[in-house]
């Protein structure tokens, strides 16, 4: 089965903690994408990749850092520096990043803070 | 950033019902992606709009890009239990790149 697996579904972070939320997809995309959505907001985009090795910031990278050593692997990083950290996060994947690409998400991690 | 505007915020029908929701952007777009998020998962796409004044279906569901190419809606018709999440309206961006701008969603709740 071609997806996308977001791990953990849970996630408790505490005060000062850093905390790595994993995202996988075996659907053979180039781009991934990171996304966080808040209570009655739409999803804002933190991080995206287009290729392996490479990353740009998003609308609201700050707090977060990501890796993409991987073609499958896209791992965000919610750090201490993010002060509000508590959200539903979203990472999706498409074919190659550009133009009118369409989107694929996963099922998501809601993090919240003990 | 372009202003997307996404209404009704919420919706509380009964099943049965038809439903429709729509998009305004502040700017002209040659794309139109329609979402559904269930609670607790991540949003499906529903249907892709290309082309001004297109009209797709896909069962129960029609949604048409605006001739402006600045507005698109969403119908449901006949609604259903299932029916119930988030629909969203999202633009890829003009610049080719990858950035998707999301609405902010209209909820939809059917009453028993």
């Amino acid at each position: 089965d071609g997806g996308i697996t977001q791990s953990p579904k849970y996630l408790f972070r505490k005060e000062g903690q850093n905390v790595t939320l994993s995202c996988e997809q075996n659907l053979n995309h180039d781009a991934m994408y990171w996304y966080r959505q808040d209570p009655g907001q739409g999803l804002r985009l933190i991080y995206y990749s287009q290729i392996v090795n490479d990353f740009q910031k998003g609308d609201i990278a700050e707090g977060y850092s990501v890796s993409r050593e991987k073609k499958e692997s896209f791992p965000l990083t919610v750090t201490s520096a993010q002060k509000n950290p508590t959200a539903f996060y979203l990472c999706a994947s498409s074919t190659q990043g550009w133009g009118a690409d369409i989107q694929y998400f996963g099922a998501g991690t809601r993090l919240s803070v003990l | 950033g372009q202003q997307l505007n996404q209404s009704p915020q919420s919706m509380f029908i009964q099943e049965g019902e038809d439903v429709s929701m729509n998009c305004t952007s502040s700017s002209i777009f040659n794309t139109w992606l329609w979402y559904k998020q269930d609670p607790g998962e991540g949003p499906v796409l529903l249907i892709a709009l290309y082309k001004a004044g297109e009209l797709t279906s896909n069962g129960r569901l029609t949604a048409q890009f605006g001739i402006t190419r600045k507005d698109s809606f969403l119908n449901i018709s006949a609604s259903i239990p299932s029916d119930v999440g988030i629909y969203f309206c999202a633009l890829p961006s003009n610049f080719g790149n990858e950035k998707l701008t999301f609405g902010t969603g209209t909820r939809l709740t059917i009453i028993p």
